[in-house]
């Protein structure tokens, strides 16, 4: 099955600052690739996602890239506000109502 | 539009004693996953419904858990008997049909926290 693999496990920025997180996934098959986050104590939240038919993806201070051939996919939030101090997920699944595989998570502070 | 409903949100339990989780998914939402979350890891998937039928259920411990949607709407997670590992958040999520959105997104409920002592 797919394994989904997620660094850094823990990130600290000072506001402002920019942050990334990697994650790389073992099924070529794959074609589905959606980040959410989790705050403390609520459910995951979709934030971003994208196909593999597209290489990159914006959305105000979020972006996500792909790379099929490396099979690994990033997050990059710029400007970083207090706000978004969260756990971020990764996924990736095979399209239509295939289930997701998560990442480990990676737990982001923002220093204000 | 209502989200996804789960009770209770927490329980506490000792060990070999059963539990049994409920969740009812957004109206019209065909598929139901059920995830535990461990904490400090994320979500892994426990079984996956397609209104009444079982899709995926490799990774759920058929020794001891057992899902069930009778009705193709709301569904339950039983534990029995529970382990001091099965200590989780336990994550039921949906997501829409086709014919409403070609992406793949789940749409979760807040969980239900299972402690076993």
């Amino acid at each position: 099955g797919e394994n989904v693999e997620q660094h850094p496990s823990t990130l600290s920025v000072q506001e402002g600052d920019s942050a990334v997180i990697k994650c790389t996934y073992s099924d070529s098959a794959s074609n589905y690739f959606p980040w959410y986050k989790q705050e403390l104590g609520k459910r995951p939240q979709l934030i971003i996602d994208i196909r593999s038919n597209v290489g990159e993806k914006k959305d105000q201070r979020i972006a996500v890239t792909l790379n099929k051939t490396a099979k690994h996919f990033s997050l990059h939030i710029t400007e970083t506000q207090p706000e978004d101090s969260a756990v971020y997920f990764c996924a990736a699944s095979l399209g239509g109502r295939r289930a997701l595989t998560f990442g480990s998570g990676t737990r982001l502070q923002v220093q204000p | 539009e209502a989200g996804v409903a789960q009770s209770p949100r927490y329980k506490i339990i000792e060990k070999r004693q059963s539990v049994a989780f409920w969740c009812n998914p957004i109206s019209g939402h065909a598929t139901l996953y059920w995830y535990q979350q461990i904490l400090g890891q994320g979500p892994k998937l426990l079984i996956q419904f397609q209104n009444n039928g079982v899709v995926d259920d490799s990774q759920l411990p058929k020794d001891r858990f057992s899902a069930e949607r009778l009705k193709g709407v709301d569904s339950t997670l039983k534990i029995q008997p529970a382990k001091l590992e099965d200590s989780a958040v336990y994550l039921c999520a949906s997501s829409p049909p086709p014919r409403l959105s070609n992406t793949g997104e789940l749409f979760f409920g807040e969980g239900s926290r299972l402690t076993v002592l």
